[in-house]
């Protein structure tokens, strides 16, 4: 089946641990986004990807890091020094090609820091 | 800086129309889009407007206005399966696509 993969879907972590978000996809699109949505509030833009080996910051990039190194994965590291890092995680994609605007999203993964 | 702004809640009966608006101030702007998010789950795609005028889907149309800086997500024959969260978002340049906070739907019997 075509589509994207997060994992895990769930994560509890301890103040002070770095942890990394998987996401995977098969649907050979070129650009790849981390958005993250805390409850009852819209996606802000962590960071994106239009082609491998390269990736951009987006609006709240701080406390977080990325990786490009295959066109299927772009994982996501919530750093230590993300100070408020509870909050639901989405990756999306978008294919190179057509104008049609849709961002095609992953399940999700939530993260709560105890 | 850049916002996207839209009401926050809106209830409407079902059987009713309901129309969700959004304004918007942004850098760059390439096209308007529409998502549906129910509780827990993935934002799925609606609709994307990158020229003036209205997009009709089924129950669901969406309309821009670029010289206004303004679009609408207009729903018809609301069922309550459309109780969801419904989210616009702008493609500023490039990739990058930034989205507004959210509109909460209720539909009521």
């Amino acid at each position: 089946d075509g589509g994207i993969t997060q994992s895990p879907k769930y994560l509890f972590r301890k103040e002070g641990q770095n942890v990394t978000l998987s996401c995977e996809q098969n649907l050979n699109h070129d650009a790849m986004y981390w958005y993250r949505q805390d409850p009852g509030q819209g996606l802000r833009l962590i960071y994106y990807s239009q082609i491998v080996n390269d990736f951009q910051k987006g609006d709240i990039a701080e406390g977080y890091s990325v990786s490009r190194e295959k066109k299927e994965s772009f994982p996501l590291t919530v750093t230590s020094a993300q100070k408020n890092p509870t909050a639901f995680y989405l990756c999306a994609t978008r294919p190179g090609t057509g104008n049609t605007g849709e961002l095609f999203f992953g399940e999700g993964s939530r993260l709560t820091v105890l | 800086g850049q916002s996207l702004e839209q009401p926050s809640e809106v209830t409407a009966v079902e059987g009713a129309i309901v129309q969700i608006n959004c304004t918007y101030q942004t850098s760059g702007f390439y096209g308007l889009s529409w998502y549906q998010q129910h509780d827990g789950g993935a934002p799925t795609f609606l609709s994307y407007n990158a020229l003036d005028g209205l997009e009709e889907t089924g129950r669901f149309s969406s309309f821009l206005s670029r010289s206004d800086s303004y679009g609408y997500l207009l729903l018809q024959e609301l069922q309550m399966k459309d109780s969801a969260s419904y989210f616009c978002a702008v493609r500023t340049g490039g990739f990058k696509t930034i989205f507004g906070a959210g509109t909460r739907l209720f539909v009521k019997a």
